[in-house]
């Protein structure tokens, strides 16, 4: 069945460090991909989404790229920050989201 | 500013005792959402409002029951709570059905089932 499968945390890295967080789907079809973040103490927020094969997604300094051949959308920062701690969400979908199970991001200065 | 409140933020209940919880909006949007979350899992769909229009999920149980009186408030009703039911509920909002990649969650209530 349609899933998503994403880089099981916690992830650690130290402020100005590159990030990359891994994530692939199984769907039928070419569904919209997306990423969320979710602050703590806050609600999930959308954070990029791209809508068809090689589209790029950005926001805030991130960015993932829809890749149809590898069925992939990584989420990419060149240079992370101690405000990007929180747990991200990778999903996708054709009319409903389908989320991944989430990655917790932990910034140290 | 506009949002998606929830209510009570942690909820504690006991095993079959019916337990309501609560979301509200300022965003005067269309569809709203019920998630369920349990730990180190990804948020699963309930059921949705799509104004008056209540959409199940196929596989949310019948235990989950929703009601929408207006346009912002939506409630999750669980008849008979169990053990696995221990969950985040996360509601969540968006202007439209083609909207429904843009959605506006709320914080989450934490429930837990003794």
């Amino acid at each position: 069945g349609d899933s998503v499968t994403q880089m099981e945390g916690p992830v650690t890295l130290s402020e100005e460090a590159f990030l990359t967080i891994n994530c692939t789907y199984t769907a039928t079809g070419y569904p919209s991909l997306f990423w969320y973040v979710q602050y703590p103490g806050e609600g999930l927020q959308l954070l990029l989404k791209a809508t068809k094969a090689d589209d790029k997604g950005s926001n805030k300094g991130f960015e993932a790229t829809y890749r149809k051949e590898t069925t992939s959308f990584h989420l990419e920062k060149g240079s992370v920050q101690v405000s990007d701690s929180a747990v991200y969400f990778c999903g996708f979908g054709n009319e409903k989201l389908t989320f991944g199970t989430g990655t917790r991001l932990t910034i140290i200065p | 500013d506009a949002m998606v409140i929830q209510n009570p933020r942690y909820q504690v209940t006991q095993f079959g005792k019916p337990v309501t919880l609560s979301c509200s909006q300022t965003l005067n949007h269309n569809v709203m959402y019920w998630y369920q979350q349990k730990s180190s899992q990804a948020p699963k769909l309930l059921f949705h409002y799509y104004d008056k229009d209540f959409n199940n999920e196929a596989d949310t149980p019948d235990n989950f029951q929703s009601r929408r009186p207006n346009t912002s408030f939506c409630f999750l009703d669980i008849r008979s709570p169990g053990l696995g039911d221990a969950a985040m509920y996360l509601c969540a909002t968006s202007s439209s059905r083609e909207k429904w990649n843009e959605q506006f969650f709320g914080p989450g209530t934490r429930l837990t089932v003794l």
